[in-house]
Parts: C-alpha cells; sequence; structure tokens
C-alpha cells in the first residue's frame, strides 16, 4: 500500500526557531512536494524535487528551503519560524514519466503553529 | 495565469440528497483533471482522473464529468452520506512533462443528518 509520513502530526513552536518538518515516501517515487494548506488559499507548492539534491521554487519559498539527501526523504525547513508560517503543511510524492496521471500521494499533514 | 476556479465555495446539503461541484480551467495545453476528496485534517486522496478524451467518470456515488471544449468538469455525488462531508479540490495538469499541478481552492461539502 502506497504510503507518505509525514514525522509530526501538531508541532507547536515560538518565533525564531529553526523548524524541520520530514516526510518519507516508500514508493520508490522520483518527485515529491511541500505545500502549504490555509483556509480559502488552497494548496500552494513551496518547494518540489525531482530528484535526489535537485530542488525547485515553487510558488511561495521565501522563508523556506529543502534539503533531499535520500530518494525517499524530503526534509522542509523553516530557518528562523514567524507567525505566519502558521499553517497546514502537506507532503505528496509522484511518479515521473509518460501517461496520464503521475498522481500525487499525500500525507496526513503537519499542523504548525508558531507563537 | 494557469488557473483553476471551483465553486461553490462551500454547499450544506442533506444526507441522501444529491449534490455536483464545479471546475472550471484555464490550465493549457491540457493534459489530464483530477478530482480529491480531503477529510477534516488529513491529505488528500485520489477519487477520480480525466484525460482530453473523456467525458464521464464514475466511482461509486462519484461521477466526474469533463467539457474540455468549454475547460469545465463536475463532480456530481449521489445519495450523499454523512462521510462525504470534506473537501473536494480539483487538480489540472499541463501536457509537456510537468511535474507540478494547479489546484483549485476547493469545494468544503458538509452533509447534514
Amino acid at each position: 500500500d502506497v504510503k507518505v509520513t509525514q514525522s509530526s502530526r501538531y508541532l507547536v513552536k515560538r518565533t525564531g526557531e529553526k523548524v524541520f518538518l520530514e516526510c518519507v515516501q516508500d514508493m520508490d517515487h522520483e518527485n515529491m512536494f511541500w505545500y502549504r494548506q490555509d483556509p480559502g488559499l488552497g494548496l500552494r507548492l513551496i518547494y518540489f524535487s525531482y530528484d535526489v539534491k535537485m530542488k525547485e521554487k515553487g510558488d511561495i519559498p521565501e522563508g523556506y528551503s529543502v534539503s533531499r539527501e535520500k530518494k525517499e526523504r524530503f526534509s522542509l525547513i523553516l530557518e528562523s519560524a514567524s507567525t505566519n508560517q502558521t499553517s497546514m503543511y502537506l507532503c505528496a510524492s509522484s511518479l515521473t514519466g509518460p501517461g496520464f496521471g503521475n498522481i500525487q500521494y499525500f500525507g496526513a499533514g503537519t499542523r504548525l503553529s508558531v507563537l | 495565469k494557469n488557473q483553476v476556479e471551483q465553486s461553490p465555495q462551500s454547499l450544506i446539503i442533506l444526507e441522501g440528497k444529491n449534490c455536483t461541484l464545479q471546475c472550471n480551467y484555464t490550465v493549457s495545453p491540457f493534459s489530464n483533471l483530477r478530482w480529491y476528496k480531503q477529510d477534516t485534517g488529513r491529505g488528500p486522496v485520489s477519487l477520480t482522473i480525466m484525460t482530453f478524451s473523456e467525458n464521464t467518470k464514475s466511482n461509486g456515488r462519484y461521477t466526474a464529468t469533463l467539457d474540455a471544449d468549454t475547460k469545465q468538469s463536475s463532480l456530481h455525488i449521489t445519495a450523499s452520506q454523512l462521510s462525504d462531508s470534506a473537501s473536494y479540490i480539483c487538480v489540472v495538469r499541463k501536457t509537456g512533462g510537468s511535474y507540478i499541478p494547479t489546484f483549485g481552492r476547493g469545494t468544503s461539502l458538509i452533509v447534514h443528518p
């Protein structure tokens, strides 16, 4: 069964802290994504990675960085957390290649609160 | 800019009733359209996918339609159940090997007993 696992369901951090959100997939997918989801705004792409050590900025990369040292793991880093980064963070993975679909499989999400 | 617009933003219906959610898109060139269901506090899960040549596709009580000419899709839910309460997200992908799909903002459906 397909599985994308995010390390924490709920996280509370203080302003200025460095925050790590971890995501692991067991499907040998090339692509991995980090989104944030806010009420009324839908899912917005922060960063994605199409291969190990490769990363591309999404729509809202400011204040975030990512790391992909192994194919199965994609980490989102908040270098200095701010209150406006309070949100639901969703990780996803997908295959690359022709054909329709390239379905994205999502993790359960991490609800981050920055106080 | 490529966009995906969903309506209504929210919907409340009684258990057992039918409902239809709408998705209009301007993403081009079009490859496929997918509907996701997202339960509260969970990640989205794929319901259906439709390509350019498909008009209708069903998954149990969920039926998706696609009109590629008018760039519109709908998701029809028949005989709604309490477990249908969720956010439904329309996602459109371009051709050309793009890794990045375009997400709508979702329709929040509440089914009351």
